[in-house]
């Protein structure tokens, strides 16, 4: 199974910081790299595919970089919404496996 | 507007089972996979596997194998997840979320059930 490990696990910042989550998989997952955003006692919420694809919708503060084994989300002027754990996945291959979360709070 | 409705929370004693319903809307069910993903209280999220509505073909995560059945009713476009021999351990919220593949086979979640907590004690 592809391992994926984010750093930091958690994060305080203030609103207008610029904040980068990383993810690291345990072998190659070439662009098949998502991230969700979760709040607590809500369904996760879809955020990039394809390593730097925002969804419709969401907000171009986001951003993603990457490719291979190592990737960033940035967001570049954070606000108050979002706050949340933050989760990168890869669907390289199957088990689709996530990382272990990056709880941010602001 | 694409939703996935989940049955409501669960209790349940060791060693018996659970099924989870989601019930698709305002999409065709066939054309998107279904997958299952749980989260036990204050943990990340774990990858169950997957069904396909037009086939019925389905992926366990091995954790899972042989306790584990994915089933759906194309006329009703809902999904169910049925989970056998329930420990402590099952003890989680579990979502279902669409799976979407893309033009150049990206894949991923794009519309999640609201979750059902399921609870296992004795």
């Amino acid at each position: 199974d592809i391992q994926m490990t984010q750093s930091p696990s958690s994060l305080t910042a203030s609103v207008g910081d610029r904040i980068t989550i990383t993810c690291r998989a345990s072998q190659t997952i070439n662009t098949y790299l998502n991230w969700y955003q979760q709040k607590p006692g809500k369904a996760p919420k879809f955020l990039i595919y394809a390593v730097s694809t925002l969804q419709s919708g969401v907000p171009s503060r986001f951003s993603g970089s990457g490719s291979g084994t190592e990737f960033t989300l940035t967001i570049s002027s954070l606000q108050p919404e979002d706050f949340g754990t933050y989760y990168c996945q890869q669907s390289y291959n199957v088990p689709f496996t996530f990382g272990q979360g990056t709880k941010l709070e602001i | 507007q694409v939703q996935l409705v989940q049955s409501g929370a669960e209790v349940k004693k060791p060693g018996a089972s659970v099924k989870v319903s989601c019930k698709a809307s305002e999409y065709t069910f066939t054309q998107y996979d279904i997958n299952w993903v749980r989260q036990a209280p204050g943990q990340g999220l774990e990858w169950m596997g997957y069904m396909s509505p037009n086939s019925g073909t389905t992926r366990y995560a091995q954790k899972f194998q042989g306790r584990i059945t994915f089933t759906r009713d194309t006329s009703t476009s809902t999904a169910y997840m049925e989970l056998s021999s329930l420990r402590s351990e099952d003890t989680a919220v579990y979502y279902c979320t669409r799976g979407t593949r893309d033009r150049v086979s990206q894949y991923y979640f794009d519309y999640w059930g609201q979750g059902t907590l399921v609870t296992v004690s004795s």
